[in-house]
C-alpha cells in the first residue's frame, strides 16, 4: 500500500527567503507524484506533477520538485517566496499505470510567509 | 466555465438528517472521486467511480452512498448525519484512474 509522509507540518519563512517542503513516499510499484496547493477556503490546485521523464519538474510560479527514486522523495522547493505563497501544500502519490487507484495525500504542510 | 462544480458550498444541518451533495464535471473525464478533509486538513479518499462504475469504496460508514447517474456527475448522499461527519467534502475528477485530479471548491458540512 502506498503512503506519503510530509515531514514538516508547518514551515514559517520570511519573504524572499528560499523554502523546501519535504515529501517522502512509500510504494512497492512505480509511482506518479504530485504537489497540490490549497488557499484558504478553496479547493486544491495542481502545482506540479511527475509522471515520467525528467526527474526535475517545474511550475509556472517558480516552484520546482525533484523525484529521487533512491530516497523515495519528492521535495518541493522555491528559491524566493512571496507573501502570496502562504497556503497549505499537499504531496500526493498514485500507483503509476494501475487502474482502480486514487491519489493518496500526505497530511499537508502549512507554509506561512511573513514580511 | 467551472471545471468541477459542487453544490452546495456550505451545508448546516441537524444530527439525524439526510443530505445530498451534488458534483458535476465538464472536463469529459472518466473517473470521479469523493474526498473528505477533516478539521486537521487531512484528505482521505472515500469513493471513486470510473464510467459510472464504483472502483474504490474505502472504509466509510454505509450511511454514505455515492450515486453516479452518468459519467459527468457523482453525487454523495448521507443518511442519519452525525456530529463526526462535519468536514469539508471535495469532489474531483481525472482522465484516468490515477493521474492528476481536478478538484471542486468543496462543501463545508456542519452537523449541529
Amino acid at each position: 500500500a502506498q503512503s506519503v509522509t510530509q515531514l514538516d507540518s508547518q514551515v514559517p519563512v520570511f519573504e524572499e527567503a528560499p523554502v523546501e517542503l519535504r515529501c517522502n513516499y512509500s510504494s512497492s510499484v512505480s509511482v506518479y507524484l504530485f504537489w497540490y496547493v490549497q488557499y484558504p477556503n478553496q479547493g486544491l490546485q495542481l502545482l506540479l506533477k511527475y509522471l515520467s521523464g525528467s526527474t526535475l519538474v517545474e511550475s509556472i510560479n517558480g516552484f520546482e520538485a525533484e523525484f529521487n527514486k533512491s530516497q523515495t522523495s519528492f521535495h518541493l522547493r522555491k528559491p524566493s517566496v512571496h507573501i502570496s505563497d502562504t497556503a497549505e501544500y499537499f504531496c500526493a502519490v498514485s500507483e503509476g499505470g494501475q487502474a482502480g487507484t486514487a491519489l493518496i495525500f500526505g497530511k499537508g504542510t502549512t507554509l506561512s510567509v511573513s514580511s | 466555465d467551472t471545471a468541477v462544480s459542487q453544490t452546495p458550498k456550505y451545508l448546516v444541518t441537524q444530527m439525524g438528517n439526510d443530505k445530498s451533495i451534488k458534483c458535476e464535471q465538464n472536463l469529459g473525464h472518466d473517473t470521479m472521486y469523493w474526498y473528505k478533509q477533516d478539521s486537521k486538513k487531512f484528505l482521505k479518499i472515500m469513493f471513486s467511480y470510473n464510467n459510472k462504475e464504483l472502483i474504490i469504496n474505502e472504509t466509510v460508514p454505509n450511511r454514505f452512498s455515492p450515486k453516479s447517474p452518468d459519467k459527468a456527475h457523482l453525487n454523495l448522499h448521507i443518511n442519519s448525519l452525525e456530529l463526526g461527519d462535519s468536514a469539508v467534502y471535495f469532489c474531483a475528477s481525472s482522465q484516468a484512474a490515477n493521474t492528476e485530479a481536478f478538484f471542486g471548491q468543496g462543501t463545508r458540512l456542519t452537523v449541529v
